[in-house]
């Protein structure tokens, strides 16, 4: 069974400057799919970024990017230039197959500070 | 916003009840997932349908079960409700088999068991 780790329940950040969540993930298969999500307070989870694991590139999406380590079953999110709207819970998920069974981790909590 | 809608936004039952919840995929999504959000927790994966059809379920119990509709929306049924139930329940849909990757999600349906 596949297994996602988030370390780190919580972190703060300045607003413009740049975090990093991490995310480790366990899996015998060789080809999967990797999906950062936000989930804001009371609001809708949204897709933010996700990287197929046959790509050897980093996926990127405007402020927000990717470090994928396969080899390590790394899978960390940067944000740059941070802005207040990013406040949210942030998941990171696994799915062995596209728009299949999603197995998140438990979340890291994002406060973006003024 | 997500084009997936689901119905109640939130709900109180009694332990022993049962409950049904509803969802509405986006346009053109083909199958529908089920999650349980419990506070402060990563969803855990309940079932998926696609074309009508159970596609795969988590570690839940029997009492917990679904449908899908020839519009391919869904609900939720959960019976013999127990205080543990108490969750964030979210519907997500994709396109399977026809190259979508990732699911999108519902705003959830709140249910408190007392």
């Amino acid at each position: 069974a596949q297994t996602v780790t988030q370390s780190q329940p919580e972190m703060s950040v300045q607003e413009a400057e740049t975090v990093t969540l991490s995310c480790t993930y366990d899996t015998s298969e060789n080809n999967y799919y990797l999906f950062w999500y936000k989930q804001p307070p009371s609001r809708q989870m949204i897709l933010v970024i996700r990287q197929e694991a046959y790509k050897q590139q980093n996926a990127t999406e405007n402020r927000f990017s990717v470090n994928f380590q396969k080899a390590a079953k790394s899978f960390s999110l940067k944000i740059s230039d941070s802005q207040l709207g990013d406040t949210a819970m942030y998941f990171c998920a696994f799915s062995h197959n596209a728009g299949n069974m999603l197995t998140f981790g438990g979340g890291t909590r994002l406060m973006v500070k003024p | 916003e997500t084009g997936v809608t689901q119905s109640p936004t939130h709900l109180i039952k009694t332990r022993g009840q049962q409950v049904t919840l509803r969802c509405s995929s986006q346009s053109g999504h083909n199958t529908v997932s089920w999650y349980q959000q419990a506070l402060g927790q990563g969803p855990q994966f309940i079932f998926q349908y696609y074309r009508e059809e159970e596609n795969g379920r988590g570690n839940f119990p029997p009492r917990f079960s679904g449908l899908q509709f020839p519009n391919y929306s869904s609900e939720l049924n959960v019976n013999a409700l127990e205080l543990d139930d108490s969750a964030l329940y979210l519907c997500a849909s994709s396109l399977v088999g026809q190259g979508g990757i990732e699911q999108y999600f519902g705003p959830g349906t709140r249910l408190t068991v007392t």
